[in-house]
């Protein structure tokens, strides 16, 4: 299993872009890289999934080195919205056999004015 | 609407007294997982489900048990629970093709005094 690991916190203003990087040095081949947002008393909601170099959809964008020992979520222009709980989730899913997919401690941004 | 529906959202028990949390889905997903977030230590995943009548252990299997003789339902069961069972707990499901989207429930809060 990859293991995640995070900062513990945080913070930013508004309008700044804000990058949490996660590493996860025992990534397999068949590994994804998943970044989810928690709100307090929420279950954890999807924002992006990558394999390798850069994805971007209409809220984040993910960017994996060549080696994909790591991956940094770059949230751009974060509002006070964005005050959440990051989690960085590395595994190959349901696939292959079964996967316990395992999430780190995740990073608690806040977003202050 | 697509949706993962966990009941009770909260229960106040007792040691030692059995209970059930039931966990069910509308998406047709292969792939259903338990987990419980307690400060500090993340989202640790309990057990998961691959398809009717597959499970497996996640990281924290202890105390608890599970059963999924439906598709669509896959309840957690804690036999005799324990002061140390109280802690917030999400079921997840996914398709068996990994998306790398973990749709969440809302979450059950579980009380044992």
């Amino acid at each position: 299993l990859a293991k995640t690991t995070q900062p513990i916190s945080m913070d930013s203003y508004e309008g700044q872009e804000v990058n949490i990087t996660c590493s996860h040095n025992n990534i397999a081949t068949n590994d994804y890289i998943t970044w989810y947002q928690q709100f307090p008393s929420q279950g954890p909601r999807f924002i992006i999934q990558g394999y390798k170099t850069k994805v971007t959809n209409e809220v984040a964008s993910l960017f994996i080195p060549a080696d994909r020992k790591s991956s940094t979520l770059s949230l751009p222009r974060v509002s006070l919205s964005d005050t959440a709980v990051y989690y960085c989730l590395v595994g190959d899913g349901v696939t292959g056999g079964g996967n316990k997919l395992t999430f780190g401690t995740g990073t608690q941004l806040k977003v202050e004015l | 609407e697509a949706q993962v529906t966990q009941n009770p959202r909260y229960l106040i028990t007792v040691t030692g007294k059995k209970l059930t949390v039931t966990c069910s889905q509308n998406m047709n997903h292969e792939y259903m997982s338990w987990y419980r977030q307690d400060p500090g230590l993340g989202l640790r995943q309990i057990y998961y489900s691959m398809n009717v009548e597959v499970t497996d252990k996640g990281d924290v299997p202890e105390g608890y048990k599970v059963s999924r003789k439906e598709k669509r339902n896959f309840p957690l069961i804690l036999e005799s629970p324990s002061p140390n069972q109280t802690s917030l707990y999400f079921c997840a499901s996914s398709l068996l093709e990994y998306t790398g989207e973990l749709f969440f429930g809302e979450g059950s809060r579980l009380t044992v005094l």
